[in-house]
């Protein structure tokens, strides 16, 4: 079975500052996917940045990155130089390349400050 | 190109009164998938279909659900009776094999029973 734990349920952040998403997975499929999505206020499902489990490299998608730690079943979201209209939800999701279910944790809250 | 269509976007509906969902996917994506999301429950993951044909609908909740997918542009999610507690916004999203295989979602159904 699988399960994606976001164990941070909100933080605050400064402009300009980066910030670090914590996620961690667990599954017994040899083969996944992780990726991240923001829902600002309005709603709406925006896809950030994907990492397969083979990929040597960590993800960048301009100021995201992911800090992928395969052994520690870990998919990190850091935003750097944040700004404020990176306040949102954030969600984790998992994959894997096997049909298998696309499975999303419970989500981080992120408020930029002035 | 056109992304993932849901209507209707809003319904106050009744207790007891039927509720249909519709989703459009993307053109070319042979995976389609439905979502609820609470304040309390998150995303949950309700059913998904590949190549028209479900593929795991252990996340419906209960007989009052049901969903179709009769070709591959379309897809309804059905609620009869409907009830309180069903009070969610309804995301529907495509992905095709290709690629990363991310999630593309409509803008969601906010669906509201009194």
């Amino acid at each position: 079975a699988q399960k994606i734990t976001q164990t941070q349920p909100g933080m605050f952040v400064q402009e300009k500052e980066a910030v670090t998403l914590d996620c961690t997975y667990d599954t017994s499929d040899p083969s996944y996917g992780l990726f991240w999505y923001k829902q600002p206020s309005s709603g709406e499902m925006i896809f950030l940045i994907y990492q397969g489990s083979y990929d040597q490299q960590n993800a960048t998608e301009g100021r995201y990155s992911l800090n992928f730690q395969k052994a520690r079943k870990s998919a990190n979201l850091v935003i750097s130089a944040s700004q404020l209209g990176d306040s949102a939800m954030y969600f984790c999701a998992m994959k894997p390349d096997s049909w298998g279910k696309f499975q999303f944790g419970a989500g981080t809250q992120v408020v930029v400050t002035p | 190109d056109a992304g993932v269509i849901q209507s209707p976007r809003h319904e106050v509906t009744e207790m007891g009164q039927e509720v249909t969902l519709r989703c459009k996917p993307i053109s070319g994506h042979n995976s389609l998938f439905w979502y609820r999301q609470t304040m309390m429950r998150g995303l949950e993951l309700l059913i998904y279909f590949n190549n028209n044909v479900p593929i795991d609908d252990s996340g419906m909740p209960e007989d009052r659900f049901s969903a179709k997918m009769p070709n591959a542009s379309f897809s309804t999610l059905k609620i009869q009776p409907s009830e309180p507690r069903d009070s969610a916004v309804y995301f529907c999203a495509s992905s095709t094999s290709g690629g990363t295989g991310e999630l593309f979602f409509g803008e969601g159904s906010r669906l509201t029973v009194l």
